[in-house]
């Protein structure tokens, strides 16, 4: 089944304790992403992908680090979480056409106390 | 920067009527693409539908079909003889044809009730 996978679901963690989120989709994707989404604000881009070894910025990079070693996996770092990092948080992937839209993981819901 | 706007937070409707959800979005650009996504209170980003801008036609899927108009920047689900299972947060979105990061550009989202 196509898909993407995100681990693990649910997170709750203290502030400044390093975590990270994983993400893999098994469609031979060139493009991926991460998103959080907060209340009011939809879903907002964090950091994506072009493709191995590229990455960039997306609309909310702060406090957070990505990478993408191999074409499937594109982990999510947060180093040192802060309670304004709580949120649910998406990966998602796309061929890399813009006509493409995106196939999302399930999220995951973390909280930082 | 391209912006989405969903203006209406929460909408309910009758179940076998019909709504229609608004969004209108801002761009200086010709060639993108505008999506429609649900999310059920299981929190999966489901697509509904997809509208390619160079397209005149009225893209549709099942009960859902949209109205855009790209003049005025409107693109707006409407979802015809509703069932309870359509009962989700509706986020409209965009993603430019262009080189570069194509983010898809999400809006705040609109809330469907379905009352039996």
């Amino acid at each position: 089944e196509a898909q993407v996978t995100q681990n693990p679901r649910y997170l709750i963690t203290v502030t400044g304790k390093k975590l990270t989120v994983t993400c893999s989709q098994n469609m031979n994707h060139e493009y991926m992403s991460w998103y959080r989404q907060d209340p009011g604000l939809g879903l907002r881009q964090i950091y994506y992908s072009m493709n191995v070894e590229v990455t960039d910025k997306g609309d909310v990079p702060e406090g957070y680090k990505v990478s993408r070693k191999e074409k499937r996996n594109f982990p999510l770092i947060l180093e040192s979480p802060s309670p304004n990092q709580t949120s649910l948080y998406f990966c998602a992937s796309s061929l890399s056409g813009a006509r493409y839209g995106y196939t999302f993981g399930s999220g995951t819901r973390l909280t930082v106390v | 920067a391209q912006t989405v706007t969903q203006s209406q937070p929460e909408m309910s409707v009758q179940e076998a009527e019909t709504v229609t959800l608004s969004c209108t979005y801002d761009t200086s650009e010709s060639d993108y693409y505008l999506f429609w996504y649900k999310q059920p209170p299981s929190r999966q980003m489901i697509l509904v539908i997809r509208q390619e801008a160079y397209k005149q036609q009225n893209a549709t899927e099942n009960r859902f079909s949209v109205n855009f108009q790209k003049a005025a920047k409107s693109f707006s689900l409407k979802i015809s003889d509703s069932q309870l299972g359509d009962a989700a947060m509706y986020f409209c979105a965009y993603r430019s044809a262009g080189a570069g990061r194509r983010a898809l550009t999400f809006g705040s989202g609109t809330r469907l009730q379905v009352q039996p």
